[in-house]
């Protein structure tokens, strides 16, 4: 069983576009996150909840929005997609809000290019 | 913003050798993280150390953490070509719902 699963793992769409990458976690954990991963591997968290509440935001263009229907599903949605938004975006989740002892647990990641 | 900052930004060892990484952090913690990424996946924990701690072993790594100089380091004993991959430090920065994260060191293990 996956612990931290997103779908899909490879996205391909047109400039201007609407999509959407799902993440559930079968972990029972109370935090979840999103981050983006540039081409030279920077980490930055984009926004967190924590039992179906955001919890951080950090400055991300409005057309990034998360929705966490449950603690177990933080989905992603993006409008009017750009070619800088290309990148690859983590899911992750922790029983604690940094992670405990035990950390984070991230999903494999989701490559979405811009075309 | 980038709290760690790891050091070196790339290693490359001959297989068997020792692999050392260095982490500097700016702030005050209750933890910091050590995470392993292979290309093309997701990150994977792999140590947390705590503030009030020095050093912590788990397998063949070994973490030690020094808050005067605000800076960890990741030592890989008898390294394999499966070590190959980016190794993260994360820090709380005192902080209960973020993790800062540094750029990464990449390690190549040559057979």
């Amino acid at each position: 069983d996956t612990a931290v699963s997103q779908t899909p793992k490879y996205l391909v769409t047109q400039m201007g576009n609407d999509k959407s990458i799902k993440c559930e976690q079968n972990l029972g954990h109370d935090t979840m996150y999103w981050y983006k991963q540039d081409s030279k591997k920077f980490l930055k968290i984009m926004f967190s909840y924590n039992n179906k509440e955001l919890i951080i935001n950090e400055t991300v263009p409005n057309r990034f929005s998360p929705k966490s229907p449950d603690k177990a599903h933080l989905n992603l949605h993006i409008n009017s997609l750009e070619l800088g938004d290309s990148a690859v975006y983590f899911c992750a989740s922790s029983q604690e809000g940094t992670g405990g002892g035990h950390g984070y647990t991230f999903g494999s990641g989701t490559r979405l290019t811009v075309v | 913003s980038q709290q760690g900052e790891e050091d070196p930004q790339a290693l490359s060892i001959q297989e068997g050798e020792n692999a050392t990484m260095n982490c500097s952090y700016k702030t005050s913690i209750n933890n910091l993280q050590w995470y392993r990424q292979n290309s093309g996946r997701g990150l994977v924990h792999l140590i947390l150390i705590r503030s009030n701690e020095r050093e912590k072993h788990s397998g063949r790594l070994r973490v030690t953490l020094d808050t005067s100089k605000k800076s960890s380091s990741l030592l890989i004993t008898a390294s394999r070509a499966a070590d190959t991959a980016s190794y993260f430090c994360a820090t709380d920065m005192d902080s209960n719902y973020q993790l800062i994260w540094g750029a990464g060191t990449k390690l190549i293990i040559k057979p």
